[in-house]
């Protein structure tokens, strides 16, 4: 089992549409989570980081499930600027510390 | 303007050299680290330093070396006992290793390194 794992995609949703991404972690150690979004042949850039009390940013909505081992993103009202892909990020520093990053999700919103 | 450079963008070395890859930041963070990218795959972290004159092996070692001899420099050199250089490089900073947003990590513009 991969140590992150996001859903595979691409997501092909319509302009306005609400999209939903998931990712599940297997150390039940990891300490910080974030969401990153990637555009083709960029850097990542920090979308927003996960707390266990859900955070929120305009239509972006991250929430962290600590007893499932997942983490989520729900974008709401999707633009066309929101096509990317998106990567989960899951930190460990317990005995040495480690990022892991997630494959990513591919999405493409569409007019 | 506050932020994290990588250089060159794009650089193109032949089998056998050792090539250096440039990052420099200047956004005061304590911490850098270096990844490289395949395609289809995530980042995985080669090297990570939290402090000047201090760096520890990320999981795919291997190959590489860095130094940390300033707080806003991380040089990482690709050495050709790495088996497979082709790669996209991005390096990274964070605040620090403690606290409330020390694990946000902020990415430089990357570079793309391809050996023939």
């Amino acid at each position: 089992r991969k140590e992150v794992e996001q859903d595979p995609g691409p997501f092909n949703v319509p302009e306005g549409a609400t999209v939903a991404f998931n990712c599940t972690y297997s150390n039940s150690a990891s300490q910080s989570f974030f969401w990153y979004r990637q555009d083709c042949r960029k850097e990542p850039k920090l979308l927003m980081s996960v707390y266990s009390s859900g955070n929120e940013d305009g239509r972006f909505t991250a929430q962290l499930n600590r007893a499932s081992q997942y983490i989520s993103l729900l974008i709401r009202d999707s633009k066309l600027s929101d096509s990317a892909t998106y990567l989960c990020v899951v930190i460990l520093n317990t005995g040495g510390f480690k990022t892991i990053f997630g494959a990513g999700t591919r999405l493409f919103v569409k007019a | 303007d506050g932020g994290i450079t990588q250089s060159p963008k794009y650089l193109f070395r032949k089998e056998g050299q050792n090539v250096t890859l440039s990052c420099e930041q200047n956004l005061n963070h304590d911490a850098m680290y270096w990844y490289r990218q395949d395609p289809g795959q995530g980042l995985r972290l080669i090297y990570y330093s939290q402090i000047v004159n201090d760096f520890q092996k990320g999981d795919i070692a291997e190959g590489y070396s860095v130094s940390r001899e300033k707080k806003e420099s991380f040089p990482l050199t690709v050495t050709s006992a790495q088996k497979n250089p082709t790669a996209f490089y991005l390096c990274a900073s964070s605040p620090g290793l403690a606290g409330v947003g020390s694990y946000e990590q902020y990415f430089g513009p990357g570079t793309r390194l391809t050996v023939t």
